[in-house]
């Protein structure tokens, strides 16, 4: 069976400084890996996506993702954050059927 | 920028009602599904629809749910008796394909409440 572990419910950091949400994946085959952002009274938006053609993927606004089997491993990060960054990300798994797991969610917050 | 819209943003039912949460997901989308996430838990994966037909669903989805895509546009979740465990936002996603490299777009959710 498929799961994803987001490791921080909440993450806060300062306006121009790094991101890290972390989330590590089980799967026992290849798995697709999702970050998806929810803003508050928004739908879910992809931010990017692993699908094995490539181990460091970039999204949109700045993230991007290390795909690292090792670990087990899918990072969110982005090199400096800004206060439009506030929300939830979720780290998603996805397998032969377009059936989604979702982690339980990281809530940043960027503090001006 | 096409997107998934969702009807009601918020809808709030007695127990035992009969609730219809709709959906237009985006028009040449084929792959339909239906998520829910109760308050502080995880987005859960309800059921997902192709081709007039359910083609997964997960144990929450048991006899009290039902889906259909009534006409070109429309995709809907009914639950024929709320129970209280219900209250929940729903989204409804849809994509064009299925499998790597199809990404699910989701709409903006409705919010469930059952009183």
């Amino acid at each position: 069976a498929q799961s994803v572990t987001q490791l921080d419910s909440h993450v806060s950091v300062s306006e121009g400084t790094p991101v890290l949400l972390r989330c590590n994946y089980s799967s026992s085959y290849s798995p697709s890996l999702f970050w998806y952002v929810q803003h508050p009274n928004k739908g879910l938006q992809l931010l990017l996506k692993y699908t094995s053609a490539a181990t460091l993927v970039k999204g949109i606004n700045g993230f991007e993702a290390e795909f690292k089997k090792s670990e087990t491993s899918f990072h969110l990060t982005k090199p400096s954050a800004h206060m439009s960054d506030a929300a939830e990300y979720f780290c998603v798994g996805g397998g032969a059927t377009n059936k989604l797991i979702f982690g339980t969610g990281t809530l940043l917050a960027v503090q001006p | 920028e096409p997107e998934v819209t969702q009807t009601p943003s918020h809808q709030v039912t007695q127990m035992g009602q009969e609730v219809i949460l709709r959906c237009v997901p985006i028009s040449n989308h084929l792959y339909f599904y239906w998520y829910r996430q109760i308050l502080g838990q995880k987005v859960e994966f309800l059921v997902s629809f192709y081709n007039n037909e359910i083609s997964e669903k997960s144990e929450i989805f048991d006899d009290q749910f039902s889906v259909e895509r009534p006409d070109g546009s429309n995709f809907t979740l009914k639950i024929r008796s709320t129970k209280l465990e219900d209250s929940a936002m729903y989204f409804c996603a849809s994509s064009e394909g299925q499998g790597e490299g199809y990404e699910q777009y989701f709409g903006p959710g409705t919010r469930l409440t059952v009183t």
